[in-house]
C-alpha cells in the first residue's frame, strides 16, 4: 500500500516568515491533494496536482509535485496567523477507475505562526 | 452552495449503544467517502460509494461498523454496539465521479462527526 510521510511533523514560524512543507511518497504520486484542516473543523481543499514538475499557486500558497511524482512541497510566502492549523497531503491510488477518491493522507504537518 | 453535510457534529454516547452518523453529499456528486481520524492512526478510508453502491469496504474496522447510502442524497454510517476505541472524528466526503485524468477532482470534505464512547 502507498505511504505517505510529511516532514517536518511541526512547524512553528515568526508572522511574515516563508515555509515549506513536504510530502514524500513511497510509490508513484497519480494525484496528489493539500488539505488544511483547523481544529474542529473539516478539511479544506488547497489544491490538487497531478502532472510530474505541475506547480499550482493561490494566493500566498504553492504547491509543486516533482518530475518523478514521489514527492511535492507546500511552500506559503510571507506566512499570517490564518495559515496557522494543520495540512495534509493525500495521494490518489492509481491512474483511473472508481478506486481514485480513495486517498492515502499523510500524518499531517502542524503549522503555528506566530504574530 | 451547501457543502457536505454531517449530523450530528457532536455525540457523546454510552459504550454499547447504537451510533448513527448522516452525511449529505454536495448535489450532483456520485462519489461519497467515509474516513476516520484519530490521533494514533490519522485519517483513514472507511468504505466509498459509487453511485449510491459499495465500492469497497476493506476499511471497516469490524462487524460493528455498516454503513449505507440509499439514495444519492444521503448516507448513514452506523456502530453497533459502540465501544470507547471508536471514539474518532468521521469525516463524510464526496466528488463528482469523473475520469482521474480530468482536471476537477476535487474531493470535499463536511466538518465531521466527533463521536465519543464514555
Amino acid at each position: 500500500s502507498q505511504e505517505l510521510e510529511q516532514s517536518p511533523q511541526s512547524l512553528i514560524v515568526q508572522e511574515g516568515k516563508n515555509l515549506t512543507i513536504n510530502c514524500t511518497s513511497s510509490k508513484t504520486l497519480y494525484g496528489l491533494y493539500w488539505y488544511k484542516q483547523k481544529y474542529g473543523e473539516g478539511l479544506i481543499f488547497l489544491m490538487m496536482l497531478q502532472k510530474g514538475g505541475e506547480e499550482k499557486s493561490h494566493e500566498k500558497i504553492t504547491a509543486k509535485l516533482d518530475e518523478k511524482k514521489q514527492q511535492s512541497s507546500l511552500h506559503i510566502t510571507a506566512s499570517q496567523p490564518s495559515h496557522a492549523g494543520i495540512y495534509l497531503c493525500g495521494a490518489a491510488p492509481n491512474a483511473g477507475g472508481t478506486s481514485y477518491g480513495k486517498l492515502t493522507f499523510g500524518q499531517g504537518t502542524i503549522l503555528t505562526v506566530h504574530p | 452552495d451547501a457543502g457536505v453535510i454531517q449530523s450530528p457534529r457532536h455525540e457523546v454516547t454510552e459504550m454499547g449503544q447504537e451510533v448513527t452518523l448522516r452525511c449529505k453529499p454536495i448535489s450532483g456528486h456520485n462519489s461519497l467517502f467515509w474516513y476516520r481520524q484519530t490521533m494514533m492512526r490519522g485519517l483513514e478510508l472507511l468504505i466509498y460509494f459509487n453511485n449510491n453502491v459499495p465500492i469497497d469496504d476493506s476499511g471497516m474496522p469490524e462487524d460493528r461498523f455498516s454503513a449505507k447510502m440509499p439514495n444519492a442524497s444521503f448516507s448513514t454510517l452506523k456502530i453497533q454496539p459502540s465501544e470507547p476505541r471508536d471514539s474518532a472524528v468521521y469525516f463524510c466526503a464526496s466528488r463528482p465521479y469523473r475520469d482521474a485524468v480530468s482536471s476537477g477532482n476535487t474531493i470535499y470534505f463536511g466538518e465531521g462527526s466527533w463521536l465519543t464512547v464514555v
